[in-house]
């Protein structure tokens, strides 16, 4: 069975602080995907990772993929309130980039 | 267009009425995906077409759902005779082919009442 797991699925964190959402998957793919939510706002996608190492970065946020072990991670450096969202990962399957098995997603908020 | 386009924005129905949600796709996109997200969960993949061709209908929960996307660019998600527990937003996305990222649209939040 296709599972995306992620954790955790609630994450309060102080400004300045750092920080690691995990996603665990059951199947080989590739492309791995991290979409930030907004409230009332569509999906924005901030990273595809394509090959086992691959890192990406984006300003306090960067992504990695372990094929071997079937993770990633999102981490999060100096978390700033801007940052507060609910992020999701998500798996690409199928013939299609688009066929996408997604995570339930954490939702992030940082306080001052 | 800019962007994926979705009407209504809302839609609020009685049960047992038959609803059509439209997804404008971004103008030049092949691909067309249909995903619905409950409340405090990831989308969940629906189906999804090239051009006008549906090639994966696998994720619609029952026959009461169809899509169709007749001349390969405007899509319509029909759900006949709705039960609450349809009650969810319903997302498109679209992608210049099967192999190029999907951009999601701001998605139809409909309420069964």
């Amino acid at each position: 069975e296709l599972k995306v797991e992620q954790n955790p699925l609630f994450l309060s964190m102080q400004e300045g602080k750092n920080y690691t959402i995990y996603c665990n998957y059951s199947t080989t793919s590739d492309r791995l995907y991290w979409y930030r939510q907004d409230p009332g706002k569509s999906l924005e996608s901030l990273f595809v990772l394509l090959s086992n190492g691959a890192v990406k970065q984006e300003g306090r946020l960067m992504a990695s993929l372990d094929t071997k072990a079937r993770l990633s991670t999102l981490h999060i450096t100096a978390a700033v309130h801007d940052l507060s969202a609910t992020y999701f990962c998500a798996l690409n399957y199928g013939g299609s980039q688009g066929n996408l098995i997604f995570g339930k997603g954490t939702k992030l908020s940082v306080k001052p | 267009g800019a962007g994926v386009s979705q009407s209504p924005r809302y839609k609020v129905t009685k049960r047992g009425q038959d609803v059509a949600l439209r997804c404008d796709p971004i103008s030049g996109h092949v691909s067309l995906y249909w995903y619905r997200q409950a409340l405090g969960q990831g989308p969940e993949f629906l189906t999804y077409f090239n051009y006008e061709a549906q090639q994966d209908k696998s994720g619609l929960p029952n026959d009461r759902f169809s899509a169709e996307r007749p001349e390969g660019s405007i899509s319509t998600l029909t759900i006949q005779r709705t039960e609450q527990r349809d009650s969810a937003m319903y997302r498109c996305a679209s992608s210049l082919g099967s192999f190029g990222e999907a951009f999601f649209g701001q998605g139809t939040r409909l309420t069964v009442v």
